[in-house]
Order: C-alpha cells, then sequence, then structure tokens
C-alpha cells in the first residue's frame, strides 16, 4: 500500500529563513504528487503539484518542489519565508494511473517568528 | 462558484447520538472524497465516490460510519451512534476528471467534538 512520510512534526523558523520541508513515499509506480497547505483557520488549498515533466514543481507564494524519483521523495522548499507563511503543510500522493486515493502525509506545522 | 460547501461548520454532541454531516460538491464535479483530520493520525480518506457511486470505503473505520451520495449535489457522512474517538475535522473535496486537469478542491471541514 502507498504511504506518505512528512519527517518533521513541527518546524520552527525566523523569517528570511530558507525553508525545505520532506517528503517521501513509498510506490514504485507511476505517481502525482501533491503539496497542500492548511492557513490557521482555513481548509486546505493546492500549493503545487507534479503529474510529469520537469521535476522541478512551482507553485504559488513563492514555493517549489523537486521530484526526486531515485529517493522517492518530493521535498517542498521556500528561499526566504514569512509570517504569512505559518500554516501546516501536508504531502500527498496518488497513484498515477488512477483518479481517486490521495494518500496525505500527517502534516509538518511551520511556525515562522516574525 | 461558492466551493465545495459542508455543514454544520461544528458540531458538539454526546456520545451515543447520531451525527450526520453534509457536502456539496462543486457543481460539475465528478469526484467526492471524505477525509477525516486528527492530530494523531494526519489526514486520512475515509472513502470516496465517482459519479455518485463508492468506488473505495476501505478507509471508514467502522460499522458505526456510513456515507451516502443520492445525487451529484450532495453526501452525507454519518455516524451512528458517536463515540468520543470520531472526535476530529471532517474534510469533504471534490474534483473534475479531465484528461490533463486535476484539482482537489476542499470545503472548510466540520469540527466534531463527541462528549
Amino acid at each position: 500500500a502507498q504511504s506518505v512520510s512528512q519527517h518533521n512534526h513541527h518546524v520552527i523558523l525566523s523569517e528570511a529563513a530558507s525553508l525545505e520541508l520532506g517528503c517521501n513515499y513509498s510506490y514504485g509506480g507511476t505517481v502525482n504528487l501533491f503539496w497542500y497547505v492548511q492557513y490557521p483557520g482555513q481548509h486546505l488549498q493546492l500549493l503545487l503539484k507534479y503529474f510529469s515533466g520537469d521535476p522541478l514543481v512551482k507553485g504559488i507564494k513563492g514555493f517549489e518542489a523537486e521530484f526526486i524519483k531515485s529517493k522517492f521523495s518530493f521535498n517542498l522548499r521556500k528561499p526566504s519565508v514569512q509570517w504569512s507563511d505559518t500554516a501546516e503543510y501536508f504531502c500527498a500522493v496518488r497513484d498515477g494511473g488512477s483518479q481517486g486515493n490521495l494518500i496525505f502525509g500527517k502534516g509538518t506545522k511551520l511556525s515562522v517568528k516574525p | 462558484d461558492a466551493g465545495v460547501i459542508q455543514s454544520p461548520r461544528h458540531e458538539v454532541t454526546e456520545m451515543g447520538q447520531e451525527v450526520t454531516l453534509r457536502c456539496k460538491p462543486i457543481s460539475g464535479h465528478d469526484y467526492l472524497f471524505w477525509y477525516r483530520q486528527t492530530m494523531m493520525r494526519g489526514l486520512e480518506l475515509l472513502i470516496y465516490f465517482n459519479n455518485n457511486v463508492p468506488i473505495d470505503d476501505s478507509g471508514m473505520p467502522e460499522d458505526r460510519f456510513s456515507a451516502k451520495m443520492p445525487n451529484a449535489s450532495f453526501s452525507t457522512l454519518k455516524i451512528q451512534p458517536s463515540e468520543p474517538r470520531d472526535s476530529a475535522v471532517y474534510f469533504c473535496a471534490s474534483s473534475l476528471s479531465s484528461r490533463g486537469v486535476e484539482k482537489l478542491f476542499f470545503g472548510s471541514g466540520t469540527q466534531l467534538s463527541v462528549l
């Protein structure tokens, strides 16, 4: 069965620090990969996704993620975080041949200190 | 479009009571998902529908949980009887399956507290 691991439960950074949130998945076939963000008091929103093509994916608000197939990883990055990036971030994977069954990681809470 | 609409936003009930959560997907979307979010287990897929038909309910924790989608614009998740361990945020999401375009839209969630 597919699974998604997010290594950090809670990350605390100061503004302007660089961010990298780890995500690893277990599935040997073609996958679709996603990062979702949940700002305090809001619902989940899509940050970025990877289906195929360039493994470096750029999303909204300056976020990017790199798909490294050999490492089964899809880490999220941002060069310089802002206080407004404080949120919970979820990595998700789906079997590339399927339309359903998105499997989420447990999430990483990011706290950015002003 | 108003997005995925869930109701109620908050639900507080006593153990043993029946709870019904409601979801209205985005018009035209043909997939609907129910997720549960807890601190311990993160986001878990409970069940999803395609064209109103349940496709995978393997995530439904036990027989106390049931979900229906009587038509393309409405779905319910029912817990009967409810237990304190069911306390969580329940999210509904919908998506449109078409070649090359896919995005999952989430509702605001229902925060359920079972006392």
